[in-house]
Protein backbone atom coordinates (compact mmCIF):
# COMPACT_ATOMS: atom_id res chain seq x y z
CA UNK A 1 0.00 0.00 0.00
CA UNK A 2 1.27 3.43 -0.88
CA UNK A 3 1.65 5.80 2.19
CA UNK A 4 1.50 8.90 0.60
CA UNK A 5 -0.40 9.23 -2.77
CA UNK A 6 -0.86 11.92 -5.00
CA UNK A 7 -2.94 12.24 -8.38
CA UNK A 8 -2.55 13.22 -11.01
CA UNK A 9 0.83 12.46 -11.30
CA UNK A 10 1.23 14.75 -14.09
CA UNK A 11 -0.81 17.54 -15.24
CA UNK A 12 -0.84 19.96 -18.68
CA UNK A 13 -2.47 22.79 -18.72
CA UNK A 14 -3.08 26.50 -19.95
CA UNK A 15 -2.41 29.53 -18.38
CA UNK A 16 -5.61 31.22 -16.49
CA UNK A 17 -6.85 27.78 -15.75
CA UNK A 18 -7.65 26.57 -12.78
CA UNK A 19 -6.80 22.91 -11.26
CA UNK A 20 -6.77 21.01 -8.41
CA UNK A 21 -4.05 18.81 -7.05
CA UNK A 22 -5.06 15.68 -4.55
CA UNK A 23 -3.23 14.07 -1.52
CA UNK A 24 -4.01 11.24 0.50
CA UNK A 25 -2.28 9.59 3.36
CA UNK A 26 -3.02 5.93 4.88
CA UNK A 27 -0.38 6.24 7.64
CA UNK A 28 -3.35 8.10 10.26
CA UNK A 29 -0.94 10.95 10.42
CA UNK A 30 -2.43 13.83 12.42
CA UNK A 31 0.23 16.83 9.82
CA UNK A 32 0.02 17.29 5.86
CA UNK A 33 2.47 19.23 3.32
CA UNK A 34 2.43 20.74 0.62
CA UNK A 35 6.33 21.59 -0.90
CA UNK A 36 7.16 22.76 -4.21
CA UNK A 37 10.39 22.13 -6.27
CA UNK A 38 10.66 24.52 -9.14
CA UNK A 39 12.95 24.33 -12.06
CA UNK A 40 15.77 24.94 -10.04
CA UNK A 41 15.10 21.97 -7.93
CA UNK A 42 14.77 23.75 -4.70
CA UNK A 43 12.16 22.29 -2.31
CA UNK A 44 10.33 24.62 -0.61
CA UNK A 45 7.42 24.20 2.04
CA UNK A 46 3.90 25.99 1.07
CA UNK A 47 1.50 24.60 3.55
CA UNK A 48 0.91 22.68 6.41
CA UNK A 49 -2.11 21.41 7.81
CA UNK A 50 -2.59 19.56 12.03
CA UNK A 51 -5.68 17.93 12.27
CA UNK A 52 -7.43 19.42 8.73
CA UNK A 53 -6.25 23.31 10.33
CA UNK A 54 -3.96 25.29 8.92
CA UNK A 55 -0.72 25.71 10.82
CA UNK A 56 1.92 27.51 8.23
CA UNK A 57 1.40 29.48 5.11
CA UNK A 58 4.65 30.16 3.65
CA UNK A 59 3.64 33.65 2.04
CA UNK A 60 1.75 31.55 -0.81
CA UNK A 61 -0.30 33.54 -3.39
CA UNK A 62 -3.86 33.49 -2.87
CA UNK A 63 -4.60 31.74 -5.94
CA UNK A 64 -3.18 28.62 -4.19
CA UNK A 65 -5.74 27.45 -1.49
CA UNK A 66 -5.12 24.11 0.10
CA UNK A 67 -8.24 22.14 1.60
CA UNK A 68 -8.26 19.49 3.95
CA UNK A 69 -11.66 17.76 4.07
CA UNK A 70 -10.23 15.04 6.52
CA UNK A 71 -7.18 14.20 8.43
CA UNK A 72 -6.00 11.82 5.55
CA UNK A 73 -6.10 14.58 2.50
CA UNK A 74 -4.78 17.99 1.36
CA UNK A 75 -5.82 19.06 -1.41
CA UNK A 76 -4.25 21.86 -3.51
CA UNK A 77 -6.02 23.84 -5.74
CA UNK A 78 -4.97 26.87 -7.91
CA UNK A 79 -6.63 29.35 -9.72
CA UNK A 80 -5.78 31.28 -12.57
CA UNK A 81 -2.29 29.20 -13.08
CA UNK A 82 0.90 31.21 -14.41
CA UNK A 83 3.90 29.98 -16.36
CA UNK A 84 6.18 30.22 -12.98
CA UNK A 85 3.56 27.68 -10.81
CA UNK A 86 5.16 25.12 -12.98
CA UNK A 87 6.64 23.05 -10.74
CA UNK A 88 6.62 19.30 -9.11
CA UNK A 89 4.77 19.69 -5.74
CA UNK A 90 5.37 16.88 -3.15
CA UNK A 91 2.86 16.27 -0.41
CA UNK A 92 4.03 14.85 2.61
CA UNK A 93 2.86 13.86 6.01
CA UNK A 94 4.32 13.27 9.50
CA UNK A 95 2.52 12.03 13.22
CA UNK A 96 5.91 14.06 14.70
CA UNK A 97 8.59 16.24 13.99
CA UNK A 98 11.56 13.47 13.65
CA UNK A 99 10.39 12.34 10.20
CA UNK A 100 8.21 13.68 7.20
CA UNK A 101 6.43 10.86 4.20
CA UNK A 102 6.25 12.44 0.91
CA UNK A 103 4.39 11.93 -2.09
CA UNK A 104 5.66 10.78 -5.42
CA UNK A 105 5.30 13.93 -6.35
CA UNK A 106 2.75 15.68 -9.22
CA UNK A 107 4.62 17.62 -12.31
CA UNK A 108 2.59 20.82 -12.66
CA UNK A 109 3.33 22.22 -16.78
CA UNK A 110 1.61 25.49 -17.40
CA UNK A 111 2.00 26.60 -20.96
CA UNK B 1 17.33 27.02 11.61
CA UNK B 2 21.23 27.17 11.04
CA UNK B 3 22.44 26.72 7.65
CA UNK B 4 24.46 23.98 6.27
CA UNK B 5 26.92 24.17 3.39
CA UNK B 6 27.39 20.51 1.26
CA UNK B 7 29.92 19.84 -1.74
CA UNK B 8 28.06 20.44 -5.13
CA UNK B 9 28.51 16.66 -6.09
CA UNK B 10 30.75 13.68 -5.52
CA UNK B 11 30.83 9.81 -6.60
CA UNK B 12 32.05 6.82 -5.38
CA UNK B 13 32.63 3.15 -6.56
CA UNK B 14 29.58 0.42 -5.70
CA UNK B 15 29.65 -1.08 -2.75
CA UNK B 16 32.29 1.14 -1.13
CA UNK B 17 31.75 4.06 1.89
CA UNK B 18 30.35 6.94 0.71
CA UNK B 19 30.72 9.85 2.94
CA UNK B 20 28.86 12.83 2.51
CA UNK B 21 30.20 15.76 4.57
CA UNK B 22 27.78 18.79 6.02
CA UNK B 23 29.11 21.92 7.28
CA UNK B 24 26.62 23.90 10.09
CA UNK B 25 28.89 25.99 12.01
CA UNK B 26 26.46 28.43 13.63
CA UNK B 27 24.42 25.49 14.51
CA UNK B 28 22.88 25.91 18.37
CA UNK B 29 22.48 23.43 21.15
CA UNK B 30 18.82 23.04 20.65
CA UNK B 31 19.20 22.35 16.71
CA UNK B 32 18.97 18.69 15.34
CA UNK B 33 21.02 17.29 12.16
CA UNK B 34 18.77 15.80 9.73
CA UNK B 35 19.55 14.30 6.04
CA UNK B 36 17.37 13.00 3.60
CA UNK B 37 17.66 12.09 -0.36
CA UNK B 38 15.60 12.67 -3.16
CA UNK B 39 15.92 9.78 -5.54
CA UNK B 40 15.76 11.11 -9.48
CA UNK B 41 11.62 11.94 -10.05
CA UNK B 42 10.71 10.89 -6.70
CA UNK B 43 9.68 12.37 -3.41
CA UNK B 44 12.18 12.86 -0.42
CA UNK B 45 13.01 10.27 1.89
CA UNK B 46 14.40 10.14 5.21
CA UNK B 47 17.58 9.23 5.98
CA UNK B 48 18.69 9.70 9.77
CA UNK B 49 19.10 12.21 11.77
CA UNK B 50 20.77 13.41 15.65
CA UNK B 51 21.76 15.62 18.10
CA UNK B 52 25.26 15.33 19.40
CA UNK B 53 25.80 11.63 19.58
CA UNK B 54 26.69 9.69 16.17
CA UNK B 55 23.54 7.93 15.00
CA UNK B 56 23.50 4.56 12.87
CA UNK B 57 20.54 2.81 11.53
CA UNK B 58 20.01 0.53 8.42
CA UNK B 59 20.27 2.80 6.11
CA UNK B 60 23.69 5.07 7.47
CA UNK B 61 25.17 6.44 9.60
CA UNK B 62 25.31 9.86 11.27
CA UNK B 63 29.26 10.95 12.71
CA UNK B 64 28.83 14.49 14.15
CA UNK B 65 31.86 16.24 15.46
CA UNK B 66 32.51 17.48 19.01
CA UNK B 67 31.75 20.75 18.43
CA UNK B 68 28.79 19.87 16.12
CA UNK B 69 29.90 22.48 13.60
CA UNK B 70 29.92 19.41 11.22
CA UNK B 71 28.74 15.88 10.36
CA UNK B 72 29.11 13.14 7.74
CA UNK B 73 26.66 10.63 6.85
CA UNK B 74 28.15 7.21 5.86
CA UNK B 75 26.65 4.95 3.59
CA UNK B 76 28.49 1.88 4.39
CA UNK B 77 28.45 0.01 1.11
CA UNK B 78 27.08 2.29 -1.38
CA UNK B 79 24.94 0.47 -4.42
CA UNK B 80 24.11 2.33 -8.26
CA UNK B 81 20.45 2.86 -6.06
CA UNK B 82 21.92 5.18 -3.79
CA UNK B 83 22.95 7.42 -6.57
CA UNK B 84 20.33 11.18 -5.27
CA UNK B 85 20.71 14.53 -4.00
CA UNK B 86 21.30 14.35 -0.38
CA UNK B 87 20.43 17.21 1.85
CA UNK B 88 21.45 18.03 5.12
CA UNK B 89 19.19 20.09 7.05
CA UNK B 90 19.39 21.37 10.82
CA UNK B 91 16.57 22.48 12.23
CA UNK B 92 15.29 23.63 16.01
CA UNK B 93 13.65 20.31 18.15
CA UNK B 94 9.79 21.91 19.26
CA UNK B 95 8.75 22.12 22.51
CA UNK B 96 6.45 19.29 22.05
CA UNK B 97 8.01 15.93 20.66
CA UNK B 98 4.77 14.76 18.94
CA UNK B 99 4.15 18.56 17.50
CA UNK B 100 4.27 17.83 13.67
CA UNK B 101 2.78 20.83 12.66
CA UNK B 102 5.26 23.53 13.01
CA UNK B 103 7.95 21.36 11.85
CA UNK B 104 8.84 22.54 8.05
CA UNK B 105 11.91 20.98 6.61
CA UNK B 106 14.16 23.96 4.89
CA UNK B 107 16.44 22.25 2.20
CA UNK B 108 19.23 23.76 0.52
CA UNK B 109 20.49 22.63 -2.70
CA UNK B 110 22.21 19.03 -1.19
CA UNK B 111 25.07 17.17 -2.43
CA UNK B 112 24.21 15.16 -5.14
CA UNK B 113 26.22 11.62 -5.31
CA UNK B 114 26.63 9.21 -7.86
CA UNK B 115 27.33 5.73 -7.75
CA UNK B 116 29.70 4.33 -10.37
CA UNK B 117 29.44 0.54 -10.94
Amino acid sequence: DTAVSQTPKYLVTQMGNDKSIKCEQNLGHDTMYWYKQDSKKFLKIMFSYNNKELIINETVPNRFSPKSPDKAHLNLHINSLELGDSAVYFCASSQDWREQFFGPGTRLTVL
Amino acid sequence: DAKTTQPTSMDCAEGRAANLPCNHSTISGNEYVYWYRQIHSQGPQYIIHGLKNNETNEMASLIITEDRKSSTLILPHATLRDTAVYYCIVRVAPAAYYTGANSKLTFGKGITLSVRP
